[in-house]
């Protein structure tokens, strides 16, 4: 089993839908990131949570310490937002990631 | 401010070959993380840097595999003897300081080990 698991792996969806994707993580972390890669390959960093909620813009990341799980929301999804989303959850001094969700945002 | 930079952006070297990939930081950052993506598969671990110091090495491969972070300059990954498994995207990340602070992601360097 992943210490990282990300769910649903691919995820097709229709322009203005609210779009959910789940990380759960079974190491102690200092900090949970989540991350955008485009299909060019380059990878922008979307959030940085260690507790609580984030927003910005359309996006909003949410974090629950205790059950050790996360969620990326994407309100009115947009084929801009196509791309790969990763979660990936900060040790020490490492980093583990997910496999991440492959999104597919339809016009 | 410019961003986290790598170059080159691709690099092609024949088996037996050494690979340089460079990285510098965002300016004011003195921490570096290299990252490794081989195809189709997600994002690996490799090495934490801070200047002059190897902080975590935990994910390199202990054979041909190096990382530096000098006082002056960029981080280097240096691969020795460059096999095609070694083929893949090689990412670094930087920070301003240990801890839980967001890191900021280059665009990558794409080797191809023909």
């Amino acid at each position: 089993k992943n210490e990282v698991e990300q769910s649903p792996q691919n995820l097709t969806a229709q322009e203005g839908e609210f779009i959910t994707i789940n990380c759960s993580y079974s190491v102690g972390i200092s900090a949970l990131h989540w991350l955008q890669q485009h299909p060019g390959g380059g990878i922008v960093s979307l959030f940085m949570l260690s507790s609580g909620k984030k927003k910005h813009g359309r996006l909003i990341a949410t974090i629950n310490i205790q059950e050790k799980h996360s969620s990326l929301h994407i309100t009115a999804s947009h084929p801009r937002d196509s791309a790969v989303y990763i979660c990936a959850v900060k040790g020490r001094d490492d980093m583990r990631f997910g496999a991440g969700t492959r999104l597919t945002v339809k016009p | 401010n410019a961003g986290v930079m790598q170059n080159p952006r691709h690099l092609v070297r024949r088996r037996g070959q050494e690979a340089r990939l460079r990285c510098s930081p965002m300016k004011g950052h003195s921490h570096v993380y290299w990252y490794r993506q081989l195809p189709e598969e997600g994002l690996k671990f490799m090495v934490y840097l801070q200047k002059e110091n190897i902080i975590d090495e935990s994910g390199m491969p202990k054979e041909r595999f190096s990382a530096e972070f000098p006082k002056e300059g960029p981080s280097i990954l240096r691969i020795q003897q460059v096999v095609r498994g070694d083929s893949a995207a090689y990412f670094c990340a930087s920070s301003p300081e240990w801890g839980p602070y967001e890191q900021y992601f280059g665009p990558g360097t794409r080797l191809t080990v023909t």
